[in-house]
């Protein structure tokens, strides 16, 4: 799986949209975006995934670069629950192997 | 649908004692992953299984660690002798076939505090 790059920590303010940056130079081209989310004490929850066209659902919004190296992720209206480390996950599809997840994000959602 | 169950929630064992964390994964899936969580070494795949066969425990640490997958509804993941270093969280996570989908769904973990 393709290595990815993001930062460490943000912050947001309420109501706010959340963008969060994900590199991953490296991505192969049959290899998908998928987002990962862990709230404090909470296992890890799926959000979104994406292979070159944008995406959206009910959580959020995936944003593809045209050379597929970045991405980034969409929050449109943060919530004080959106407080969590985001994990940005490289990955072939419809693969039964493991998630490999990075450090991720925390994202912290400020009142 | 009640997602995936793990229990106990909390665990607290002196070195020595033999761990046994429980899983039931959701009803129709196919896939079981076991995970563990530690502040050094972030979230990594310890097992998994496929229609209750093992596929991968190249992440297994070392031979005290076992998993079985006796049925399709249950799965333990039992630690003997325990130490301290296996104190960690360990999340169990479920998918269906991936040939249709393989978004993995995460039970509330299992905290292990090995004294």
């Amino acid at each position: 799986d393709a290595k990815t790059t993001q930062p460490p920590s943000m912050d947001c303010a309420e109501g706010r949209a959340a963008n969060l940056p994900c590199n991953h130079s490296t991505i192969s081209g049959n290899e998908y975006v998928y987002w990962y989310r862990q709230i404090h004490s909470q296992g890890p929850q799926y959000i979104i995934h994406g292979l070159k066209n944008n995406e959206t659902n009910e959580m959020a919004s995936l944003i593809i670069t045209e050379d597929r190296k970045s991405s980034t992720l969409i929050l449109p209206h943060a919530t004080l629950r959106d407080t969590a480390v985001y994990y940005c996950i490289v990955r072939v599809a419809r693969s039964a192997r493991q998630l490999t997840f990075g450090s991720g994000t925390q994202l912290t959602v400020l009142p | 649908d009640a997602g995936v169950i793990q229990s106990p929630r909390h665990e607290v064992t002196e070195m020595g004692q033999e761990v046994t964390l429980r899983c039931k994964p959701i009803s129709g899936h196919d896939y079981l992953f076991w995970y563990r969580q530690t502040m050094m070494r972030g979230l990594e795949l310890l097992i998994y299984f496929n229609n209750n066969v093992p596929i991968d425990d190249s992440g297994m640490p070392e031979d005290r660690f076992s998993a079985k997958m006796p049925n399709a509804s249950f799965s333990t993941l039992k630690i003997q002798p325990s130490e301290p270093r296996d104190s960690a969280v360990y999340f169990c996570a479920s998918s269906l076939n991936p040939a249709s989908t393989d978004t993995q769904y995460f039970g509330p973990g299992t905290r292990l505090t090995v004294l």
